[in-house]
């Protein structure tokens, strides 16, 4: 069964800095990863996801995430914080058929001027 | 106009009442998700349909049932609500082929509280 792990519900980072939000998955078949973010009061939206090919997926406002599948890892990046980049972000794993999706819990990035 | 509708984006009810919960697209999608989040669990399935006479238990189906009224329609319903099925309710819609990984698609949720 498939299952997603986000290490630490909460990240605070300063404006400026590197955000670093984690994520380890388990599939039994090669997996296709989504991050989402989730703003106050909306749905889900979609940064990037991995499907096959470069292991370095760039999304939108400047986040990326590169996937390891010797570390079943798929850590989402983005250089600079903004103070706009403030949200919940979660990973999500799908195993192809129906597109279903197994969630993580979800980290709740703060970002501090 | 949002792809993906939900109504109503808010609900106050109690114990014992019947709710239904709905949800319409203009994406054209023929697959339709419901899920449940919970603070710190995230999002957890309830529901899913693959076309309108296709529909399929998800992780935590127990206390809901669905209706897929026509390819753009698909609604949930508490037939019983109780107290720990208060939580925040998505929507989501995915096209394409199935297992092609084309993303899901939300609307922006119901709130249901229950009392």
């Amino acid at each position: 069964a498939q299952s997603v792990t986000q290490l630490g519900s909460h990240v605070s980072v300063s404006e400026g800095a590197l955000v670093l939000l984690r994520c380890n998955y388990s599939s039994s078949v090669p997996p296709y990863l989504f991050w989402y973010v989730q703003y106050p009061n909306q749905g889900l939206q979609l940064l990037l996801k991995y499907t096959t090919g470069a292991t370095l997926v760039k999304g939108i406002n400047g986040f990326e995430a590169e996937f390891k599948k010797s570390e079943t890892s798929f850590h989402l990046t983005k250089p600079s914080a903004h103070m706009s980049d403030a949200a919940e972000y979660f990973c999500a794993v799908s195993e192809g058929y129906g597109n279903k999706l197994v969630f993580g819990a979800g980290t709740i990035l703060r970002v501090k001027s | 106009d949002a792809d993906v509708t939900q109504t109503p984006r808010n609900r106050i009810t109690k114990t014992g009442k019947r709710i239904m919960l709905e949800c319409s697209q203009t994406k054209g999608h023929d697959r339709m998700y419901w899920y449940r989040q919970d603070p710190g669990l995230g999002l957890r399935l309830i529901y899913y349909s693959f076309d309108v006479k296709d529909i399929n238990k998800g992780e935590i189906s127990d206390g809901y049932s669905v209706s897929r009224q026509a390819q753009a329609k698909f609604s949930l319903s508490l037939e019983s609500a109780i107290p720990n099925q208060t939580a925040l309710y998505f929507c989501a819609t995915s096209g394409g082929p199935s297992g092609s990984n084309q993303p899901q698609h939300f609307g922006d949720g119901t709130r249901l509280s229950i009392l």
